[in-house]
């Protein structure tokens, strides 16, 4: 199986801050990543997939970039909404794994 | 729009089976396009997908759990099942049914998840 690892593994921040979380393949994965969000109590969302293209809906604040093992999800300018735990998965390769998670809470 | 939603016995008991059903509104599973995928969260962890079925009923399982799995498709009903054999206490998990586009390839839509508990 492909391991996937993201960093941080928490990170605080405030409205208007600029979040970046990293997510590492353990073999090259080209562009197949997909990014969610996950809120408490809620099923995971499709923030971006492939690793670069923004699903139908999602504010542009959110941007993904990489290909091959690192990849990155930025948040321009965090909004209260944002305050989540985000997950990379693969889809290169059965079966397909997601990352242990990045929370993203208040400062 | 397309929804999904997972029911089932909340409560199983240890060394019994699992099951759970998902029911597709709003489309039809048999659509061509899409997988339709099992993933479960253990409580507080991350996400581990299960498995898969196409319309058709070919599957494919993760090889972690494939000897105890099984997963099969209801198109008149527009449902797709889980079954969980011989559970313990680590199969304790929200369990989601999700829309897969790929083979593999990632989730666009998700049911609300069900909280499965394996306990005596």
């Amino acid at each position: 199986d492909i391991q996937m690892t993201q960093s941080p593994s928490s990170v605080s921040a405030s409205v208007g801050d600029r979040v970046t979380i990293t997510c590492r393949a353990s073999q090259g994965i080209t562009s197949w990543l997909a990014w969610y969000q996950q809120k408490p109590g809620k099923a995971p969302k499709v923030l971006i997939y492939p690793a670069s293209s923004l699903q139908s809906g999602v504010p542009s604040r959110f941007s993904g970039s990489g290909f091959g093992t690192d990849f990155t999800l930025t948040i321009s300018s965090l909004q209260p909404e944002d305050f989540a735990t985000y997950y990379c998965q693969q889809a290169s390769s059965f079966p397909p794994t997601f990352g242990p998670g990045t929370k993203v809470d208040m400062k | 729009q397309v929804q999904l939603q997972e029911s089932g016995p909340g409560l199983v008991k240890p060394s019994q089976t699992l099951s759970l059903t998902c029911t597709v509104s709003g489309g039809s599973i048999s659509s061509g396009n899409y997988y339709w995928s099992w993933i479960r969260q253990h409580p507080g962890k991350g996400l581990e997908w299960i498995g898969y079925i196409y319309y058709s009923g070919s599957t494919f399982y993760n090889p972690s759990l494939k000897s105890r799995l099984t997963i099969s498709v209801d198109t008149s009903q527009n449902q797709f099942s889980l079954k969980v054999t011989s559970v313990t206490a680590a199969d304790t998990a929200v369990y989601f049914c999700a829309r897969d586009l790929g083979n593999p390839g990632y989730f666009d839509l998700w049911g609300r998840g069900t909280l499965v508990t394996v306990s005596s």
